[in-house]
């Protein structure tokens, strides 16, 4: 199937400890997105890679390290989890042209617990 | 801070209504689109509608766009009970295509 996937779909971990969650698109696309939505579904963006290079970073702990090994995969490092860091994390992608506007592909999404 | 704000929060509503969904938001835009998210699911994009177009229809999807109140909204026509879901509006500023900014979300309700 053509699809955003994303590995694990849940995830529950220790505070303090260091985790990483996987995403990857096989619909062609050149940007990838991670975005953080937290209980009251308010979805963020945190990140966003078009052809392996960083173009968007929010305000996002430094704790938070995406890493893209190439354009298909973003995946997201997360050390030191605290509390706060519990929320459903998504991953996106597009394929932006010129002049066309930017419709997003989500995955289904990370639900990260830090107990 | 959060571009787009919805409203209502959550509606409710009986099966062969309609629903509208509003959606306000702050700065110059290219476009808005509206997503769709049903409970522990991705969002799914239901349709975009442009800076300098005022209506779009899809379906049972009808969106407007008042660029000068920078406020849209959403209708679904006929609701079934598959509709229930969260209906969120994105927008990307001027200068900015590739970031979207989402909206706090409208959850609805049909009741069968």
């Amino acid at each position: 199937d053509t699809a955003v996937s994303q590995t694990p779909k849940y995830l529950v971990t220790q505070m303090g400890n260091d985790k990483s969650i996987k995403c990857e698109q096989n619909l062609g696309h050149d940007t990838m997105y991670w975005y953080k939505q937290d209980s009251k579904k308010f979805l963020k963006i945190m990140f966003s890679y078009n052809n392996k290079e960083l173009i968007i970073n929010e305000t996002v702990p430094n704790r938070f390290s995406p890493k893209s090994p190439d354009k298909a995969h973003l995946n997201l490092h997360i050390n030191s989890l605290e509390l706060g860091d519990s929320a459903v994390y998504f991953c996106a992608s597009s394929y932006p042209r010129r002049g066309a506007a930017d419709t997003q592909y989500f995955g289904p999404g990370t639900r990260l617990t830090v107990l | 801070s959060q571009q787009g704000e919805e409203d209502p929060q959550a509606l409710s509503i009986q099966e062969g209504e309609n629903a509208t969904m509003n959606c306000s938001y702050k700065t110059s835009i290219n476009n808005l689109q509206w997503y769709r998210q049903n409970s522990g699911r991705g969002l799914v994009h239901l349709i975009l509608i442009r800076s300098n177009e005022r209506e779009k229809h899809s379906g049972r999807l009808r969106v407007t766009l008042d660029t000068s109140k920078k406020s849209s909204s959403l209708l679904i026509t006929a609701s079934r009970a598959a509709d229930t879901a969260s209906y969120f509006c994105a927008t990307d500023r001027v200068g900015s295509a590739r970031q979207l900014t989402f909206g706090s979300g409208t959850q609805l309700t049909v009741l069968p």
